[in-house]
């Protein structure tokens, strides 16, 4: 079975912080991804990598960047967290195979004070 | 550009009924069609996809879902609906020109009571 995990299932920061969330797949998998999920709103990419060290702008990238130094690691960084960056943050991986469907983590719910 | 609606926040059924969660897309070419289910503090789970070939197609846990070219629908079917399906319920599409991500819905929660 493939595996998509991310470092935490619940994290609590301040404004102004910065936050790494990780994830990391062990299918060998080409493609990974970031989501945000809000409630009405569904999920909204953020950024994803077709590769090392590639990356693409998502649907709503402001305030967010990201790294991926090795295939199976995917890094989301908010590098000055806001509290409109609250929300439910998933990762996923794929084949670069057009028709593949994605594999998610279980998810990080993220809370900025 | 890509886009998908699923017209009902909420859907309620009785358990043993069968259930419909709807889904229309809007692609420029053909398009690549997926369900996937959220349970409670859970990610997402792919359920099945549409590629090509037979417009009905059968995925996990007894679901099915129907292309309908005609009217770029592609709803989520189970005949007889269990309280355990009791979840949110995403549809995504990407098309064939499309990069690799895939868009989704903004999900339907769906209740089956006892």
């Amino acid at each position: 079975d493939v595996k998509v995990t991310q470092s935490s299932r619940y994290l609590v920061k301040r404004t102004g912080e910065k936050v790494f969330l990780e994830c990391v797949q062990d299918m060998d998998h080409e493609n990974m991804f970031w989501y945000r999920q809000d409630p009405g709103l569904g999920l909204r990419l953020i950024y994803f990598s077709y590769d090392v060290k590639m990356k693409e702008k998502g649907d709503i990238p402001e305030g967010y960047s990201v790294s991926r130094e090795k295939k199976e690691r995917f890094s989301l960084i908010l590098e000055s967290a806001s509290t409109n960056q609250t929300s439910m943050y998933l990762c996923a991986s794929s084949l670069a195979i057009f028709y593949n469907e994605q594999f998610f983590g279980p998810g990080t719910r993220l809370t900025v004070l | 550009a890509q886009s998908v609606a699923q017209p009902e926040d909420q859907v309620n059924v009785a358990e043993g009924n069968p259930l419909t969660v709807k889904c229309t897309y809007s692609v420029s070419g053909n398009p690549y069609l997926f369900w996937y289910v959220q349970y409670p503090n859970r990610g997402l789970q792919f359920l099945l996809k549409y590629i090509t070939g037979d417009n009905l197609v059968k995925g996990s846990y007894g679901f099915e879902a129907e292309f309908n070219k005609s009217q770029t629908s592609f709803h989520l079917k189970k005949p007889s609906a269990l309280v355990s399906d009791s979840a949110l319920y995403f549809c995504a599409v990407r098309d064939e020109a499309g990069a690799n991500n895939l868009f989704f819905g903004t999900g339907t929660r769906l209740t089956v009571i006892p």
